[in-house]
């Protein structure tokens, strides 16, 4: 069984300041681990994603997240934060051509 | 290159109706899901078709219908809507065999009244 937990349903950073958005994962076997964006009224829309490739995956928009075996973590990571990142953050996982598993979400403020 | 693209984007209907939701894939890729994502909460697996057929299924009833035509593109059909069914329904395509990246649409916001 797969499945991920988003912890912090609601985090809110000033403008400027780290933003870190908390993933954890179960998986049976090795995961894909995904992060994605989604504005209001919109679609997700691709951050990252880790693929069993390098450990630190670099994504759009100046995010990073790191895959921890040890932890089963894929946290989300952006050194400073911008109002334009304001929305909701879901991290989700999945074996290869199976159904993605997606969090409940984690809805970002950045405040001015 | 075109992206996922969903119709209609927003909808109405009545309990008891049916509804039928379409959805094209980015080009290239030959593999359609479909998520339902109520308000506040995640996107939950439908189902997934693949060369016509549904490949997988989540715990939806079987007034979750869906098709694939040869040219990947798919429909959503809900039957008997009831008011629970209201959401954002999201298609996303994909690449088979490994499908490792999913592509998403816009979504289509069903309101059931």
């Amino acid at each position: 069984a797969q499945s991920v937990t988003q912890l912090g349903s609601h985090v809110s950073v000033s403008e400027g300041a780290l933003v870190l958005l908390r993933c954890n994962y179960s998986s049976s076997v090795p995961p894909y681990l995904f992060w994605y964006v989604q504005y209001p009224n919109q679609g997700l829309q691709l951050l990252l994603k880790y693929t069993s490739a390098a450990t630190l995956v670099k994504g759009i928009n100046g995010f990073e997240a790191e895959f921890k075996k040890s932890e089963t973590s894929f946290h989300l990571t952006k050194p400073s934060a911008h109002m334009s990142d304001a929305a909701e953050y879901f991290c989700a996982v999945t074996r290869a051509g199976n159904q993605f598993y997606f969090g409940t979400g984690t809805s970002l403020t950045v405040i001015p | 290159d075109a992206g996922v693209t969903q119709s209609p984007t927003h909808l109405i209907k009545t309990r008891g109706q049916q509804v039928t939701l379409r959805c094209s894939p980015k080009s290239g890729h030959d593999t359609v899901s479909w998520y339902q994502q109520a308000l506040g909460q995640g996107p939950q697996f439908i189902f997934q078709y693949y060369e016509e057929e549904e490949r997988q299924r989540g715990n939806f009833p079987d007034r979750f219908s869906g098709h694939q035509f040869p040219n990947y593109s798919s429909e959503l059909n809900v039957n008997a809507l009831l008011l629970g069914d209201s959401a954002l329904y999201l298609c996303a395509s994909s690449l088979a065999p490994r499908n490792t990246e999913a592509f998403f649409g816009q979504g289509t916001r069903l309101t059931v009244v």
